[in-house]
């Protein structure tokens, strides 16, 4: 069965440190990756897109990477803010399911 | 600005009522969607449809079913409110034509947080 795992639940990182968040999926073959951003109490905001054909994506200090052969994108989050604090949702497909996020804290 | 709006941020039902939960967004999209978000379990798709009177079963869609009478409004209907349907429900839309597979990004409702006793 098709399955959309994110690395963990919650990652807590200091203040001005690269947060590196991982996306692994298992029975899709997604032409493209999202990436999306959730603070308490409201729906989920879209972040980022990647396609297949692409390696890499950048904007401002989100970077994402999309490996096809391992079936993995990756997220990360340079010199992040407090203001990153947030969760993390991935979703690998054209029908729209999600991982279950990873609650990202940054300390000051 | 696209504008997705749920009609309850929060609803308190009973047990064997019937529910419904409204969704409107503004932007003409053709694709909507109905997710519920539990804790550990992420967002869980319900039901999605692609245009009025289309529906499609998500993974979950048991103990519920929904209605798009125009292109606007898609109803999340609980026909006998559970206990386990305590969740916080998500709506969503997409521009997209022709169904669900382009890559547009989805829009977001803030939620409704709904509980039953």
């Amino acid at each position: 069965s098709q399955k959309i795992e994110q690395n963990s639940e919650a990652l807590n990182i200091q203040e001005g440190k690269t947060a590196t968040l991982t996306c692994n999926y298992t029975n899709y073959s997604p032409a493209y990756l999202q990436w999306y951003r959730q603070d308490p109490g409201r729906g989920p905001v879209f972040l980022l897109l990647i396609r297949e054909n692409e390696k890499e994506k950048r904007k401002e200090r989100l970077k994402v990477t999309f490996d096809t052969t391992l079936k993995q994108s990756l997220f990360h989050i340079t010199a992040s803010q407090p203001a990153d604090s947030a969760t993390y949702l991935c979703a690998p497909s054209r029908d729209m399911r999600f991982g279950a996020g990873t609650r990202l804290t940054v300390k000051p | 600005d696209v504008k997705v709006t749920q009609s309850s941020r929060y609803l308190v039902k009973r047990t064997g009522e019937k529910v419904f939960l409204e969704c409107v967004q503004d932007m003409d999209h053709e694709n909507m969607f109905w997710y519920r978000q539990d804790p550990g379990l992420g967002l869980r798709l319900i039901y999605f449809s692609y245009d009025v009177k289309m529906k499609e079963k998500g993974d979950i869609p048991e103990g519920y079913s929904v209605s798009r009478e125009k292109k606007e409004r898609f109803s999340l209907i609980l026909e006998s409110a559970s206990t386990n349907q305590t969740s916080m429900y998500l709506c969503a839309s997409t521009p997209s034509s022709g169904g669900v597979g382009k890559n547009s990004p989805l829009h977001f409702g803030n939620g409704t947080r709904l509980t039953v006793t």
